[in-house]
């Protein structure tokens, strides 16, 4: 199984700032299997890129992601309120991963 | 709309079985995989295992095999989770999710586009 590892456990930012969150795998993967999620408290993930770098329906443009092999990264371009949660990057290729999650925190 | 509405929470004694259900509406059940993911109190997300409704073909995380069934009805668009014998450490919110993607041909994009709001299992005595 194919293990996930997300860095830094907890980003203390301010609004305005860019978030930049790491998700690196114990070996190299297709990047059309890699996902993020945004959870809030309370609340279930939701998805917010696919395929490493697309975009999911209604997600604003400040949420980008790239990557590819084993290193991939979620950025914030600037941080809005809303934006303040929980990030999980997933992968799907012979089993479903999920990484432990990086909290994006108010500073 | 297309929405995964998931089951009332459950508070449950140790020992005692449990099914929670997922019904899906607004799109066609049968098209696309169905997974089921734990979240315990505090802690990340954990992939327990995922269903097509099609042809019930199911896969399980190794760490869920044995420990939890997963099923559907397709006449009433709807799946499934089942324990049959709950311990302390199940207590946990549920929730099912639709994957989009193939889960057997390689190339494709895969992901988990729509989630339900979660079932809060309790297990005490």
């Amino acid at each position: 199984e194919i293990v996930l590892t997300q860095s830094p456990g907890t980003l203390s930012l301010s609004p305005g700032e860019r978030a930049t969150l790491s998700c690196r795998a114990s070996q190299s993967v297709s990047s059309t299997y890699l996902a993020w999620y945004q959870q809030k408290p309370g609340q279930a993930p939701r998805l917010l890129i696919y395929g490493a770098s697309g975009r999911a329906t209604g997600i604003p443009d400040r949420f980008s992601g790239s990557g590819s092999g084993a290193d991939f990264t979620l950025t914030i371009s600037t941080l809005e309120p809303e934006d303040f949660a929980v990030y999980y990057c997933q992968l799907f290729d012979s089993s479903v991963s999920f990484g432990g999650g990086t909290k994006v925190e108010m500073k | 709309e297309e929405q995964l509405v998931q089951s009332g929470a459950e508070v449950k004694e140790p020992g005692e079985s449990l099914q929670i259900s997922c019904k899906t509406s607004g799109y066609t059940f049968t098209d696309y995989w169905i997974a089921w993911v734990r979240q315990m109190p505090g802690r990340g997300l954990e992939w327990m295992g995922i269903i097509y409704p099609g042809d019930s073909d199911t896969r399980y995380s190794p760490s869920f095999q044995g420990q939890v069934t997963i099923s559907v009805d397709k006449s009433i668009t709807t799946a499934y989770l089942q324990w049959s014998s709950l311990e302390s450490s199940d207590t946990a919110i549920y929730y099912c999710a639709r994957h989009r993607g193939s889960v057997i041909i390689t190339g494709s994009t895969r992901y988990f586009d729509l989630w339900g709001r979660g079932t809060l299992v309790t297990v005490s005595s």
